[in-house]
């Protein structure tokens, strides 16, 4: 079963930097994925696909301070230079055969 | 720019129905992928439904699976969910999304959301 699990929470402190993970299920590490980002009291905003060689497409207006990266079954959004606006739930998604959408459970970035 | 405005929710009566609308602008719309995405209230984000760019290939989430139905018409540049025997459950904001291509991918867009609320 294609299943997302990302850590509930994260923090950081302005100007610093921080790495979000992303686990793809067991067999499914090949998949690529979606980064979403989510601030308080908004719509998702789309940030970025990413590969499973690591290569990723941003979204329109999405600063350089946002990257992605991956290592087996593990994907990783990298958030430096991190400011006050970055505070938010940050979702990945995949998708399967025969239109089919997945979301990771959703972690909630503090920024210190 | 792309644009996507559901509309349709408001306060229904468990076991009742609502349909909502998705109207969509700024992009070529019968070449991409819809999507139908909740979030009830103070949880994470739930796929609900797809549909392919011709409607050939739709997908749902088991949780709504024989209740709720997925539609769109490309003349009108929109998309709809019909949703039936509604349940205090599907209680959540209702998200049209865009797809990143024609059938199977990422979502790449955002609507603001339509909020349901079923109770009695």
């Amino acid at each position: 079963q294609l299943v997302l699990t990302q850590s509930p929470s994260a923090s950081a402190s302005l100007g610093a930097s921080v790495k979000l993970t992303c686990t793809l299920s067991s067999g499914h590490s090949s998949y690529a994925i979606a980064w979403h980002q989510q601030q308080p009291e908004k719509g998702p905003r789309y940030l970025m696909k990413l590969n499973s060689d690591g290569s990723h497409s941003k979204g329109d207006g999405i600063p350089d301070r946002f990257s992605g990266s991956s290592s087996g079954a593990e994907r990783y959004l990298t958030i430096s230079s991190l400011q006050s606006e970055d505070e938010a739930d940050y979702y990945c998604q995949t998708w399967g055969t025969g239109i089919r959408g997945v979301f990771g459970g959703g972690t909630k970035l503090t920024v210190l | 720019e792309v644009q996507l405005v559901e509309s349709g929710g408001g306060l229904v009566q468990p076991g009742r129905s609502l349909r909502l609308s998705c109207a969509a602008s700024g992009f070529t719309f019968d070449d991409y992928a819809m999507h139908w995405v909740r979030q009830a209230p103070g949880k994470g984000l739930e796929w609900v439904s797809g549909i392919s760019w011709n409607s050939g290939s739709i997908g749902y989430a088991d949780s709504v699976k024989g209740r709720f139905t997925i539609s769109r018409d490309n003349a009108k540049n929109s998309l709809y969910l019909q949703m039936n025997s509604l349940r205090a459950e599907d209680t959540a904001l209702y998200y049209c999304a865009k797809g990143g291509c024609g059938g199977d991918c990422y979502i790449d867009y955002w609507g603001q959301g339509t909020l349901v609320t079923v109770s009695s």
